[in-house]
């Protein structure tokens, strides 16, 4: 069966510091990888896509970015972090047409 | 373009009793429809979805909803409600295709109260 990881769980940075989130698929190849950011209180707002290795595409203008160096690894950087970054960070997978979630990332910017 | 809405952001309910969590979407082309469940601090789970064939599906937890093409509705229900289903639900329309992006609505707040 397939399972997606995401980490850390919880994050803590200081506005103007780096960051990396990591997403891993287990179980699946060459899926669609998706990287969303929930607000408090608000709905998802879908941030990147890919459709494969290197393939990436920005739904939003902002100062994050996101790579997939590999078939089922994709992360998501900033080189330096805004308090309108804090939020729920979910990354989701998707072969066919419904999406499977990952536990998500809970980032504080102070 | 495609849209969701979600109007109820939040609906209280008692134990055992029914609820209906309302979603209408807008969309010029043939859609996907897709039901998720969100408790607090965690991931987003798939309750059920629509892809095609009999407009009634049935979900995970006892949850079922129709698709109405008439009135571009997808509705979600469930007879008798327990307070384990306190959580956030979200619709969701997608128009597959390589990209197969989702859509999202702004959530419904379901709280149930003993």
């Amino acid at each position: 069966s397939q399972t997606i990881h995401q980490w850390p769980a919880t994050l803590v940075q200081p506005v103007g510091s780096p960051l990396s989130l990591e997403c891993t698929v287990e179980g699946t190849s060459n899926p669609n990888l998706y990287w969303y950011r929930q607000a408090a209180g608000r709905g998802l707002q879908l941030l990147f896509y890919s459709v494969g290795i290197g393939q990436i595409s920005s739904e939003v203008p902002q100062n994050l970015s996101a790579s997939r160096p590999q078939d089922r690894q994709f992360i998501l950087s900033s080189k330096k972090l805004l308090l309108s970054d804090s939020g729920f960070y979910l990354c989701a997978w998707s072969v066919l047409p419904e999406q499977y979630f990952g536990p998500g990332t809970r980032l504080t910017v102070t | 373009a495609q849209s969701v809405t979600q109007l109820d952001s939040q609906v209280p309910v008692f134990e055992e009793a029914p609820v209906e969590l309302r979603c209408n979407y807008s969309s010029s082309v043939s859609v996907y429809l897709f039901w998720y469940v969100q408790y607090p601090n965690q991931g987003l789970q798939l309750l059920l979805k629509y892809l095609s064939g009999s407009t009634l599906v049935k979900g995970i937890n006892g949850f079922e909803a129709e698709f109405n093409k008439s009135q571009t509705s997808f509705h979600l229900r469930k007879p008798s409600v327990h307070i384990s289903d306190t959580a956030e639900y979200f619709c969701a329309v997608s128009v597959g295709g390589a990209t197969n992006k989702l859509i999202f609505g702004t959530g419904t707040l379901l709280a149930v109260q003993p």
